[in-house]
């Protein structure tokens, strides 16, 4: 069965840093971009962040409200991603979902887009003193 | 940044009715559009991608269209598992969604 299971949320302060986990199964994690969507409490969707997978240089990007705070990074021996947020803020509290992200292309080869298509359940990170 | 708009951002339905939910792009984005459903608690699932591909499992009383700036996502019967929270996302120049339309049991 194709899985993610988040882990490492929690009660933090202003200011402090935290680390969540996503380990994967049921599925080759390196051949996968993986990437990280918040949620506010009562609110919507936000794409926080993703990381290419190795064969496209494992780069990454980062949504402009947690870029030069928030990094994420993956060990594709142990199947997990990790997002590390540093400087934390209240506005930071949410459900932080960790999801695949698949490319689709067509018959001639040509990208026709790309979708989170596997969701984790999701770990809730509240930052409040 | 691109933004997204859905409309209705609520709607009440009853089970068996046809309902049409529509997203708009702030700038064309040709078909890099997909449509999630939420149910409270639970994770976004993935319904439709690029525009209008059924997502391998989802049943076929789900569709989508359209491309540039106007998309929709159409549901031909309602059933009772289908009142939940949808919404629409971007892929063409980062990632974004729109804000979510509520379907609710009339």
């Amino acid at each position: 069965e194709v899985q993610l299971v988040e882990s490492g949320g929690g009660l933090v302060q202003p200011g402090r840093s935290l680390r969540l986990s996503c380990t994967a199964s049921g599925f080759t994690f390196g051949d996968y971009a993986m990437s990280w969507v918040r949620q506010a409490p009562g609110k919507g969707l936000e794409w926080v962040g993703f990381i290419r997978s190795k064969a496209y240089g494992g780069t990454t990007e980062y949504a402009a409200s947690v870029k030069g705070r928030f990094t994420i990074s993956r060990d594709d021996s142990k199947s997990i991603a990790y997002l590390q947020m540093n400087s934390l803020k209240t506005e930071d509290t949410a459900v932080y979902y960790c999801t695949r992200l698949t490319y689709y292309y067509d018959s001639s080869g040509r990208l026709r887009g790309d979708a989170f298509d596997i969701w984790g359940q999701g770990t809730m990170v509240t930052v409040s003193s | 940044d691109i933004q997204m708009t859905q409309s209705p951002s609520s709607l009440s339905a009853s089970v068996g009715d046809r309902v049409t939910i529509t997203c708009r792009a702030s700038q064309s984005i040709s078909s890099y559009l997909n449509w999630y459903q939420q149910k409270p608690g639970k994770a976004p699932k993935l319904l439709i991608y690029a525009a209008s591909s059924l997502q391998s499992g989802v049943p076929s009383r789900f569709s989508g269209s359209g491309s540039g700036t106007d998309f929709t996502l159409t549901i031909s019967s309602l059933q009772p598992e289908d009142f939940a929270t949808y919404y629409c996302q971007q892929s063409y120049s980062g990632y974004t969604f729109g804000q979510g339309t509520k379907l609710e049991i009339k």
